[in-house]
């Protein structure tokens, strides 16, 4: 299995551009999240999925939007790129079943510069 | 919205001492996580645990539900130790898990 894989690995954007960061899981898990860390800052959850088709906000959620259409697949959206989404974007997943999460898997990341 | 602090920010010991970190956190949980962080890399998920303790080699996880407090503790600490280390709780909201909710980590150092 290649666990949680993410592309790209490094971007720069131009003020104004967009991009889509792409995310892939090959463990079926159901559950999906999108985090962005900052330097000397803890993690901050922008989206998360608990299955195809659904979706719904983290704390950090302005700026972005995802999709879920498939189990595998989880890209996040950027319209607009602004200097403060400026980052590195790491995606996760986990399997949840009868009430229960279980470990969550991160993906390599994404260092994205907004310039 | 859940709290989660760590204690000490920074940490340098020599090779070989007992490495104890903390977390805190002010609301209850499904879950607490400790993970793991190299410099440049990508973070890798060390413990996952509800109640009691949790050994992996030299990694032992506790946690204090009533107290809401967690320490991770690293035996004979050895140069590859080094890296940021994230505590992370869960909760649950509805019927699923809303993500997770960070420290901002420990970042620490074994010199030879």
């Amino acid at each position: 299995n290649a666990g949680v894989t993410q592309t790209p690995k490094f971007r720069i954007l131009k003020i104004g551009q967009s991009m889509t960061l792409q995310c892939t899981q090959d463990m079926n898990h159901n559950y999906m999240y999108w985090y962005r860390q900052d330097p000397g800052m803890g993690l901050k959850l922008i989206y998360y999925s608990v299955g195809a088709g659904i979706t719904d906000k983290g704390e950090v959620p302005n700026g972005y939007n995802v999709s879920r259409s498939t189990t595998e697949d989880f890209p996040l959206r950027l319209e607009l790129a602004a200097p403060s989404q400026t980052s590195v974007y790491f995606c996760a997943s986990s399997y949840f079943a009868g009430g229960r999460t279980d470990t969550q898997y991160f993906g390599p990341g994404t260092r994205l510069t907004v310039l | 919205k859940n709290e989660v602090e760590q204690s000490p920010q920074n940490l340098t010991a020599q090779e070989g001492e007992f490495i104890t970190i903390n977390c805190s956190y002010s609301v209850g949980i499904s879950a607490l996580h400790w993970l793991q962080q190299h410099p440049g890399g990508g973070i890798v998920s060390l413990f996952m645990l509800s109640s009691g303790k949790k050994k992996h080699g030299r990694l032992i996880a506790t946690i204090n539900i009533q107290e809401k407090h967690s320490s991770l503790h690293i035996t004979a600490s050895h140069p590859r130790d080094s890296a940021v280390y994230i505590c992370a709780v869960g909760e649950y909201s509805g019927g699923g898990a809303d993500g997770l909710t960070f420290g901002k980590g420990t970042h620490l150092i074994i010199q030879p």
